[in-house]
């Protein structure tokens, strides 16, 4: 079974640049997780989706950063314009459970630098 | 407790000593308990989900053990070898799903 995919694995951008990340889940999994991780902190979660529908945004920051899950597969996360605070990994992980308790699966992750 | 805690944050460990360290999370609402393994440069690997207190789960020379009522798990490596070496992140999902992280505990083992 393949596992979670995402690209690019590492950027490098000056503030106040655009970038895009994109996450493509395990097949047949409903549920799709973008996470931020801070240096020297947890994963933080930014958005969920279950299928194409957005269940929680709730830390996601919508001044700039935006995400959609295109026809419930694979799902796009932009930062425009990028600031030097988001620095960080970028996670992405898909989990079978449409209710959201179940083992989630996650990608290497995109380490982003904003200088 | 109202958010999940790990420690101590790192933790450095020889060759084939025995080693084990801390997850806090809340209690109230409480629905699982996940254990991953994070590689540097991979993606997180699960270990474990618990969701009963008294949980004792075993993989290999990894255990953990679950108090859901005082809010507490621990994570247990038997014999660390340098493979060993990564950062142990916990998390705690609530009834409505919603999984929150510790910041995870940093072992290294030397040889």
């Amino acid at each position: 079974e393949a596992g979670v995919a995402q690209s690019p694995r590492y950027k490098i951008i000056e503030k106040r640049q655009s970038v895009a990340f994109w996450c493509n889940p395990i097949s047949g999994h409903a549920t799709l997780y973008w996470y931020q991780q801070i240096l020297g902190q947890g994963p933080k979660l930014l958005i969920q989706f279950q299928n194409n529908g957005v269940v929680d945004d709730s830390q996601l920051p919508k001044d700039r950063f935006s995400a959609e899950r295109l026809k419930g597969v694979d799902s796009t996360l932009k930062i425009q314009p990028a600031k030097l605070e988001d620095s960080a990994v970028y996670l992405c992980a898909s989990s079978p459970s449409s209710a959201g308790r179940g083992e989630q699966y996650f990608g290497p992750g995109t380490r982003l630098t904003v200088t | 407790i109202l958010n999940v805690e790990q420690s101590p944050q790192s933790l450095h460990v020889q060759e084939g000593d025995s080693t084990n360290f801390t997850c806090s999370f809340p209690s109230s609402n409480f629905y699982a308990l996940h254990w991953y393994r994070w590689e540097t440069a991979k993606s997180p690997e699960a270990l474990f989900v618990m969701t009963l207190n008294g949980d004792e789960k075993k993989k290999g020379r990894i255990s953990a053990t679950l108090n859901t009522k005082e809010g507490y798990s621990y994570l247990y490596i038997k014999g660390s070898q340098p493979e060993d070496s990564a950062t142990y992140l916990c998390a705690s999902t609530d009834s409505w799903g919603k999984l929150q992280f510790g910041a995870g505990t940093q072992v290294v083992v030397t040889p």
